[in-house]
Parts: C-alpha cells; sequence; structure tokens
C-alpha cells in the first residue's frame, strides 16, 4: 500500500515553460516533505522541503507547494532547463527520520 | 569533500549465489542507511545504522539479509542465498549525528544487482 504516490511516471515539458510535478500522500502523520532529484547512474539528492506548517518554500527556480486538506504537494520548475531532465522523488517524514518514498516521475525538458 | 560511494556498481549473479555490497559514508557522518529500489517502485528503506549500532532494521526483506556495519565506518550487505526477487538498486545513503528535522540525507550512486 503506497503512502505516497506520484502517478504520472513521466513528464515532458518545452525549455523555459514550467514543470509541474505532482505528489499525493495518504498518512495525516507526515510532517515534512522532501523532494529528491535523480540522474542516471548517480543517487538521489535532495531539492528541496517544506514543513507541514508552511504552505510553500521556494528556492531559485524551484517552489514546493503544499496542501494539507488534500494531502497532495507539487513542485514547481520555472523556467525549466534541459539540465533539470531527471527523476523526480517526492518523499515524507511522520515522526520517523526514515523518508517514504514515491515512485518518481521522468522529467524531460525538451531544447 | 568525498560523498557517499558504493561498491561494485553493479553486480549479475546467479540464483543461490552470495552477494556482498559495500558502503563507505561520508567522513563524521554517524548515521547510515540502506535502501532498495526494484525497477520502476519507489525507494524502500532496509535499515538504518547510528555508528556500529543498527537502529531500525524494519525494512530488511528476510533473514536472507545481514548488515554490518563494524568499527561504525564502512557497511556491508549480504544477500545469501540471492533470489531472484532481489534485483534492484541498492542504495546507501548517511547524515550527520542527530536525526530529527531537516538533517539530510546524502545518497551513494547505489549498487545494480541483477539476480538470474
Amino acid at each position: 500500500d503506497q503512502q505516497v504516490k506520484q502517478n504520472s511516471p513521466s513528464l515532458s515539458v518545452q525549455e523555459g515553460r514550467i514543470s509541474i510535478l505532482n505528489c499525493d500522500y495518504t498518512n495525516s502523520m507526515f510532517d515534512y516533505f522532501l523532494w529528491y532529484k535523480k540522474y542516471p547512474a548517480e543517487g538521489p539528492t535532495f531539492l528541496i522541503s517544506i514543513s507541514s506548517i508552511k504552505d510553500k518554500n521556494e528556492d531559485g527556480r524551484f517552489t514546493v507547494f503544499l496542501n494539507k486538506s488534500a494531502k497532495h504537494l507539487s513542485l514547481h520548475i520555472v523556467p525549466s532547463q534541459p539540465g533539470d531532465s531527471a527523476v523526480y522523488f517526492c518523499a515524507a517524514r511522520g515522526g520517523s527520520y526514515i523518508p517514504t518514498f514515491g515512485r518518481g516521475t521522468s522529467l524531460i525538458v525538451h531544447p | 569533500e568525498a560523498g557517499v560511494t558504493q561498491f561494485p556498481s553493479h553486480s549479475v549473479i546467479e540464483k543461490g549465489q552470495t552477494v556482498t555490497l559495500r558502503c563507505d559514508p561520508i567522513s563524521g557522518h554517524d548515521n547510515l542507511y540502506w535502501y532498495r529500489r526494484v525497477m520502476g517502485k519507489e525507494i524502500k528503506f532496509l535499515l538504518h545504522f547510528v555508528k556500529e549500532s543498527k537502529q531500525d532494521e524494519s525494512g530488511m526483506p528476510n533473514n536472507r539479509f545481514l548488515a554490518e556495519r563494524t568499527g561504525g565506518t564502512y557497511s556491508t550487505l549480504k544477500v545469501q542465498p540471492a533470489e531472484l526477487e532481489d534485483s534492484g538498486v541498492y542504495f546507501c545513503a548517511s547524515s550527520l549525528p542527530g536525526t530529527r528535522g531537516t538533517n539530510e540525507q546524502f545518497f551513494g550512486p547505489g549498487t545494480r544487482l541483477t539476480v538470474l
């Protein structure tokens, strides 16, 4: 039973446009959410996070939005660049330091 | 500063054989984690060391998996005997002492294990 769901296995976006990656969760105990980025043959690297006491966190071109009532978060990348092409994992934590990951969304940014 | 390293990068073995994966965490990181990703699925937690002690091994699939971290430095994950369903990418991660807050985990590149 997946507690963190990324329902879009892939996303294709034109360079310069906005990329929106979505994530849903089911566990109400989750209070901290993270996005990781993974290039082929590399491990995931931490990208951005948000605490449940906030609804938005911004870092440069990356913004994460959290809608607790809907148990939904999204990662916005504006503007998208070809170097952003990677697999993005949504992860959540609650009462534990161990994140629960989603299956990932493969983002392809076309020049 | 060197990141988390894992060896080997790839391993192909036959069902019933034994394989040992190694992880070298970032120096000074007391926390060491093992994860596994089966193709196309989520990254799943296997276990967590604090120094040489197993803090949480709730994610270990069964007793064919044995993890050690002697001396609190590098860690090994042994699979014996390997089964087909053990195929996947095994990631190791490490983090600084302490486990709460934004304690970021740094991942290694993974070991891709294929069991034939």
